[in-house]
Parts: structure tokens; sequence; C-alpha cells
């Protein structure tokens, strides 16, 4: 089992739709959940950074993290053709490391 | 602030060869991170800097990888006798002490294709 699990997808949707991506994990040591968006032939970008368990919302995006069940979330509200992307969940352990583990990416298409 | 900068973009060697990887971080951001990035999947985490120290290697930094980081700016990824495994994007971030491991600033990577 993967310490981070990602439902690649490819994931369609049509513009304006409320989008939601998940990840779930298996080491409860991770404290640190982060979700990063990349464009085709480009790094990937921070969008949300989230420590221990909630949620944050910026903007359009809502991120949430329930330890308890180790699952996190990022929420897309009405979405945008410029949201197309490839969205990756990123996770960190507190202290030691430096490492992030990352999920595998789901591929995001919002049709206009 | 530029951002981080990768050179070359694009690498086509032949499997033998040795290549190197320049990356240049965000000024002011004293740690430096390597990963690597195979085609659908996630980042994997290769070597961490803090200044000029390498303070974490990956298991997957096998003898024919190394990293370098002499003054504490820009660094070098070289892989030696490359083979077709090694084909990937390479990506380097950097980030402030303050910000820690979690906000990286990725650059676009660079594209090796080995034949």
């Amino acid at each position: 089992q993967k310490e981070v699990e990602q439902d690649p997808g490819p994931l369609s949707v049509p513009e304006g739709a409320i989008v939601s991506l998940n990840c779930t994990y298996s080491n409860s040591a991770f404290q640190y959940f982060m979700w990063y968006r990349q464009y085709s032939r480009k790094g990937p970008e921070l969008l949300m950074y989230t420590y221990s368990s909630g949620n944050k919302e910026d903007g359009r995006f809502t991120a949430q993290v329930d330890k308890s069940s180790k699952y996190i979330s990022l929420f897309i509200r009405d979405s945008q053709p410029s949201d197309s992307a490839t969205y990756l969940c990123a996770m960190k352990k507190q202290g030691g490391s430096e490492k992030l583990v990352f999920g595998k990416g789901t591929k995001l298409t919002v049709n206009p | 602030d530029t951002g981080v900068s990768q050179n070359p973009r694009h690498k086509i060697t032949k499997r033998g060869q040795n290549v190197t990887f320049r990356c240049d971080p965000i000024s002011e951001h004293n740690r430096l991170y390597w990963y690597r990035q195979t085609l659908g999947q996630g980042p994997e985490f290769l070597t961490y800097f803090q200044n000029e120290a390498q303070l974490e290697k990956s298991r997957l930094l096998s003898d024919r990888f190394s990293a370098e980081r002499p003054k504490g700016s820009f660094s070098t990824l070289e892989i030696q006798r490359t083979e077709q495994g090694d084909s990937a994007m390479y990506l380097c971030a950097s980030s402030t002490a303050k910000n820690r491991g979690e906000k990286l600033f990725f650059g676009s990577g660079t594209q090796l294709s080995v034949l």
C-alpha cells in the first residue's frame, strides 16, 4: 500500500461546476497537508497548505483535512477552464525528514 | 523574484553517458530540493540542501547520482552512466527557512530522455 493514494482520473466537468478532489493516506505521522496544481510541462505550484486538521478557504478553493479518517479534500467552486490542470496532494511529517510525499495527481479538465 | 530557473529544459542522451542539470533557486531561499517525476506519477523526493550542506538523501539517489550546492546558491545534479530508467522530469524547488519544506517553489524542470 502506498503512503498516499490519489485517484488519477481523468475528471471532466462543465464550467461553473463544483469540483471535489481527494486523497487518502496511511501514515498517521503526516501533519502538513498541501495541494499543488501542475499545468502541462510546468512545475507544481502551491495552492493550499494546512497544518493538522480542519478547513482552510482561499477564494474559490477550500481544503479539508480529516485526520481521524486519514482523508484530505480540495474543493473548487465555480470552476473555470483555467483550472484545467493536474492537482497533486502532498504530505509531510513533523520533524525529521524534509521529504514531501505526493499523490499521483488527478487530471482535471473544465469544459467551457 | 524571478522564480526557480532550471537548465536545460530538455536533454536527450544515449545510455551510458553522463548528464548534468543546473538549478538556480529564488535568491533569498536557503533551502533547495531535487525531485524526480515520471509520467502519470507525482514527484518523488531525491535530496535536500540547506545552504551548502546536503542534509537528506533518498534511497532513490543511487551511487550514480550526485548533487552539489557549492556556495549555497545554485545547485547541480549529475547522473553518471545514464540508464533508460533515468528518463524523467527532474524538478528543483526552493524555500525559506521560515516556510520550511512545506511551501516549495518549483522550477519548470529538466526533461531527460535516455535512448
